[in-house]
């Protein structure tokens, strides 16, 4: 079954606006990941944050953490055409589980 | 450099044929992954190696088989191929054997039709 399920399922912005997904799951995790995915392409790791931890940053995105919600967002600032991609969280307990991603789309 | 690859990189077949998709890594991990995406994009693990030696083994039909001849690499051989096989299919690789404690680096993926 899966683990995270993203929200919302799509997202449709302008180039230069922020975009927040969430990620929520069911059960206690380990860390919990995000990965993007291009059409047609494999996914890529973005961020890894602990359960011990609250937030991360790196670059444009930042990740933040709520165990006692299980729930994860990721926000990508000042968003550009090349961030559109499905957007997935992955959580880890004994093994990895994907959500079923969230698709953004940036407009130029 | 290709970190972890996959052939074929498309693969059409016919119902009840035997097919095997390759994948290789030369990142030195010590863990590789199989997984299935639907047309969902609903992601889910198939099996993991580390060593040799399989550590996750999801529902899987029996007719889904991995094979590993060496750490770097991790082959899916399908039997009998049915229907709903019909799916795109990711090999993925991570440093440790513990899963989701490291990134996974994922290959580009096989895109399986079955008619």
């Amino acid at each position: 079954s899966q683990q995270g399920e993203e929200d919302p399922q799509a997202l449709s912005i302008q180039e230069g606006e922020n975009a927040t997904m969430n990620c929520s799951y069911k059960t206690s995790i380990n860390n919990l990941q995000w990965y993007r995915q291009n059409s047609g392409r494999g996914l890529v790791h973005l961020i890894l944050i602990r359960s011990n931890e609250r937030e991360k940053h790196s670059g444009r995105l930042r990740v933040t953490l709520d165990t006692s919600k299980k729930s994860s967002s990721l926000l990508i600032t000042a968003s550009r055409a090349a961030d559109t991609a499905s957007y997935f969280c992955a959580t880890n307990n004994n093994d990895m589980r994907f959500g079923a991603g969230t698709r953004l789309t940036v407009k130029p | 450099d290709t970190a972890v690859s996959q052939t074929p990189k498309y693969l059409v077949t016919q119902m009840g044929n035997d097919k095997s998709i390759k994948c290789e890594q030369n990142l030195g991990h010590d863990t590789m992954y199989w997984y299935k995406q639907d047309s969902k994009k609903f992601l889910k693990i198939m099996f993991s190696y580390n060593n040799k030696e399989l550590i996750i083994n999801e529902t899987v039909p029996n007719r889904f088989s991995p094979k590993s001849p060496d750490k770097a690499h991790l082959n899916l051989h399908i039997n009998s191929l049915e229907l709903g096989d019909s799916a795109v299919y990711f090999c993925a690789s991570s440093q440790d054997e513990v899963a989701g404690a490291w990134a996974q680096y994922f290959g580009p993926g096989t895109r399986l039709l079955v008619l």
